[in-house]
């Protein structure tokens, strides 16, 4: 079975505080990506990996870093984190190669204040 | 405007009812997927449709890909509790296929 982890299932951050998100999978695909849902907008993917030290922006990367430096982790980075910015951060991964499906990980709730 | 629009948003039925979820896209599709999701966590893989007219099962859930209408159908046969939360259908719309456009789900109670 396809195992995505992901770091804390709950966060409370402060406004301006540093963010890390991290996401590890176990099936050595070559695609990542993070996502966020919020109530009325539905999944928007933030940014995606294809390869290692890859990334591409997704549709809402204002706000948001991430960093892949190997195979199996894929980070997700507020640099300053802003309330709006409260919302469930959900990491998927993919094999590689065409369209495929993606695996999810069990999401992180984040909380802003 | 919305790629991919889910029908019903929401929808209540008392077990052991049938019912229907549709997923619609605006443009041409690659490929449909099909997730559920519990209140709170991530999103659990169902089935994923590639051919028109294909047609795939999974315990009581049957999912349809109607390639000329660019739509999909999820129905659920004698609905239990179980089946209760939220299901979304992603899409592959571009030929590059690795990346996914979501609808915005569609929030299933089911009464006991």
């Amino acid at each position: 079975d396809v195992k995505v982890t992901q770091s804390s299932r709950y966060l409370v951050k402060r406004t301006g505080e540093k963010v890390f998100l991290e996401c590890v999978q176990d099936m050595d695909h070559e695609n990542m990506f993070w996502y966020r849902q919020d109530p009325g907008l539905g999944l928007r993917l933030i940014y995606f990996s294809y390869d290692v030290k890859m990334k591409e922006k997704g549709d809402i990367p204002e706000g948001y870093s991430v960093s892949r430096e190997k195979k199996e982790r894929f980070s997700l980075i507020l640099e300053s984190a802003s309330t709006n910015q409260t919302s469930m951060y959900l990491c998927a991964s993919s094999v590689g190669g065409g369209w495929e499906t993606q695996y999810f990980g069990p999401g992180t709730r984040l909380l802003v204040l | 405007s919305q790629e991919l629009e889910q029908s019903p948003q929401s929808l209540i039925v008392q077990e052991g009812k049938n019912l229907t979820i549709n997923c619609t896209s605006s443009k041409t599709l690659y490929g449909l997927y099909w997730y559920k999701q519990k209140y709170g966590e991530g999103l659990i893989f169902l089935m994923m449709l590639q051919k028109g007219g294909e047609e795939k099962s999974h315990e009581k859930i049957t999912a349809k890909l109607d390639e000329k209408k660019q739509q999909s159908s999820l129905h659920i046969t004698a609905s239990q509790p179980s089946h209760a939360g939220i299901y979304l259908c992603g899409a592959a719309q571009e030929t590059s296929g690795s990346r996914l456009t979501f609808g915005e789900g569609t929030q299933l109670t089911v009464n006991p």
